[in-house]
């Protein structure tokens, strides 16, 4: 049974810094993984998708990395802003397209003026 | 990307009631998902929806306690039914890009059960 991790469980950073969250899945045989952004009491935007055969993908100021034999992936945040705050959710998905998203606990991000 | 709406975006309902949750598409998808997010807790995959057939439900959760209607490609309800205060969660229904499979997800309904 695949298994998603989150680490840390809540982070705290000034504004401005560079940060980096880590998610970890127990079966490396992932067809895809994606990282989402879930405002407080609210849905869940998508923010990279990273395909199996891919090592990174890169929007703005974000950046996620796979290292699937590994099962890890990072999601780097550079100049961090006080929008940024959020939880941040890490979700593979197995094998084939048609099987279902499993998710981390979500790394909890507060960036402070 | 799928644009995704939800009603109602939350509501407040009383034990032994039961809510139906819909969730509109912009664009025609073969499968549509309902999730459970409850307080402090990641997401869990209640259902599948197809459309001209039966839902296909995860283990854990049956088709009384969750029935679900998806009469076309675009559209699709879930209602909690017989409801107690461990069903107070975010619903969120999502749906699956055809092309790369990414994933994308409704505002969610906040429910919440007193």
């Amino acid at each position: 049974k695949q298994e998603v991790t989150q680490i840390p469980a809540a982070l705290s950073v000034p504004e401005g810094e560079n940060l980096v969250l880590n998610c970890s899945f127990t079966d490396s045989a992932i067809y895809n993984l994606q990282w989402f952004r879930q405002d407080p009491g609210k849905g869940l935007t998508s923010l990279l998708l990273i395909q199996s055969s891919q090592r990174e993908q890169t929007s703005g100021r974000l950046n996620a990395s796979l290292d699937k034999s590994s099962g890890r992936s990072t999601l780097y945040i550079a100049a961090s802003q006080p929008g940024d705050s959020a939880t941040y959710l890490c979700a593979v998905r197995k094998n084939s397209g048609n099987t279902p998203l499993v998710f981390g606990k979500g790394t909890r991000l507060s960036v402070i003026a | 990307s799928a644009v995704i709406s939800q009603k109602p975006s939350r509501d407040i309902c009383q034990r032994g009631t039961s809510l139906t949750i819909q969730c509109q598409v912009d664009s025609q998808v073969t499968m549509m998902f309902w999730y459970r997010q409850q307080p402090g807790q990641s997401l869990t995959l209640i259902a599948t929806a197809n459309q001209g057939s039966e839902a296909t439900y995860e283990s854990g959760f049956v088709i009384d306690k969750f029935p679900i209607s998806r009469p076309n490609l675009t559209f699709s309800t879930l209602t909690v039914s017989n409801m107690s205060p461990e069903d107070s969660s975010i619903y969120l229904c999502s749906v699956k890009g055809q092309t790369h499979y990414e994933q994308y997800f409704g505002p969610g309904t906040r429910l919440t059960v007193t």
